[in-house]
């Protein structure tokens, strides 16, 4: 099956930092890649869809300012957590489907991100 | 897309089937039923979906209802390595985009 990796797979960073999470579609071409944060005993919850050549679109209540993200290609997108505070930390999440053979969202393994 | 209810937690044994339930009475006739799962600490993996008719492959069966507003996952001999949460999110492909939507999903034990 089609394969979606992120990098890096956990991160430490200091409170006031940025970090930039990569997501890539490994044998597939992804117009549409979508990112996802899990807290901890919770289920994933939508952040953004991240658009190829576009402006990414934001779920109601994330701040586009602070997580900013980029689709430059059609195999990287790109979700950048600005002044990183420590309720930031969390398991970040994407996912991207193979517009050539259908509809499945092929995830990744995730990035865990905490803040110090 | 339509509304997913689902148990919270469940245990079953080890070597014996886990039949998952889901609850979707609000469903539309061009949603599908996907089901996905995930083990503690990675990404999501694609089990199965379906339309109207039972689907089965290599990992589960899945079983939808006649009148589509429930269905049941099946994983025929469990292993521990089937524990997870288990998520099912009906959706509709013509949007053609990917995105999901998660419930809370159900904590599946299988136990030795």
């Amino acid at each position: 099956g089609a394969v979606v990796s992120q990098h890096p797979s956990w991160v430490i960073c200091k409170s006031g930092t940025s970090v930039k999470i990569e997501c890539r579609s490994l044998d597939f071409q992804a117009t549409t890649m979508f990112w996802y944060r899990q807290f901890p005993k919770q289920s994933l919850m939508l952040m953004a869809t991240s658009n190829e050549g576009s402006k990414a679109t934001y779920e109601q209540g994330v701040e586009k300012d602070k997580f900013l993200i980029n689709h430059a290609s059609l195999t990287l997108s790109t979700l950048t957590v600005t002044s990183a505070h420590p309720e930031d930390s969390s398991f970040y999440i994407c996912s991207a489907r193979d517009a050539g053979t259908g509809v499945r969202a092929f995830f990744g393994q995730g990035t865990r991100l905490t803040v110090v | 897309d339509a509304k997913t209810t689902q148990p919270p937690s469940m245990d079953c044994a080890e070597g014996r089937a886990a039949n998952l339930p889901c609850n979707h009475s609000t469903i539309s006739g061009n949603e599908y039923v996907y089901w996905y799962r995930q083990i503690h600490s990675q990404g999501p993996q694609y089990i199965i979906h379906g339309l109207k008719n039972n689907e089965t492959n290599e990992m589960a069966s899945l079983i939808i209802t006649e009148d589509r507003k429930s269905s049941t996952l099946i994983l025929p001999h469990a292993t521990l390595r089937d524990t997870a949460v288990y998520y099912c999110i009906v959706r509709v492909d013509a949007s053609n985009t990917g995105k999901l939507i998660f419930g809370q999903g159900t904590t599946l034990q299988v136990k030795p």
